[in-house]
């Protein structure tokens, strides 16, 4: 199993340009979610869902956009970066215990840099 | 919705003593505990977790206990080793929103040798 994988490891944006965060499971997963950790911040919930045509806003939605059209796949959009954007991005995915997310299994996390 | 406070933000101790890091959380239905490691330039990892039937939890030389009244939970590191340089995170996931799994701001934790 390669776990959970996130595309691009790095990227530089302009600001007002758009991008889309990719991430992919093979564990198969009911349960998916977005973070950004900025430092002395922690990690905070941008998204997250609980299966395919499921999605639902954690902390920090504004400014991104998900779906979930399959289970193995949980995109994160950008639709106008901005520099308050600038951040680290980890995926996350995990089993539904009885509705309730259990242990979390990270990918790699995207370094992402908004001039 | 669920706050997770986390202290201290650095913690530094001599290799072989303990660590200790603290988190309070504001949702008294919160009912699942982890922990989780973060090496440099990697994702978090689980280390242990707890949920809310149950006060205390080891795995070798790592611990967590868990006071529900007064809504605080820690992770005890003993015989501290230079590979448990990290950061590490608590978290908690409220029975109301269960799906949501709210972080501290972590804590950096070095070994000196």
């Amino acid at each position: 199993n390669a776990g959970v994988t996130q595309t691009p490891k790095f990227q530089v944006l302009k600001t007002g340009q758009s991008m889309t965060l990719q991430c992919a499971q093979d564990m198969n997963h009911e349960y998916m979610s977005w973070y950004r950790q900025d430092p002395g911040m922690g990690l905070r919930l941008i998204h997250y869902s609980v299966g395919a045509g499921i999605t639902d806003q954690g902390e920090v939605p504004n400014g991104y956009n998900v779906s979930r059209s399959t289970t193995e796949d949980f995109p994160l959009r950008l639709l106008s970066a901005a520099p308050s954007q600038t951040s680290v991005y980890f995926c996350a995915s995990s089993y539904l215990g009885q509705g309730k997310a259990d242990t979390q299994y990270f990918g790699p996390g995207t370094r992402l840099t908004v001039l | 919705g669920e706050n997770v406070e986390q202290h201290p933000s650095t913690l530094s101790v001599q290799e072989g003593d303990s660590a200790v890091i603290k988190c309070t959380y504001s949702d008294s239905a919160s009912n699942y505990f982890p922990w989780y490691k973060q090496e440099l330039g990697k994702g978090p990892q689980l280390i242990i977790d707890i949920r809310s039937n149950v006060g205390e939890k080891k795995d070798q030389r790592i611990a967590v206990t868990l006071n529900k009244t007064a809504k605080h939970f820690s992770l005890h590191i003993t015989e501290t080793q230079p590979e448990d340089s990290a950061v590490y995170f608590c978290a908690a996931s409220g029975y109301s929103s269960a799906s949501k799994i709210i972080f501290g701001s972590g804590t950096r934790l070095s070994i000196r040798p």
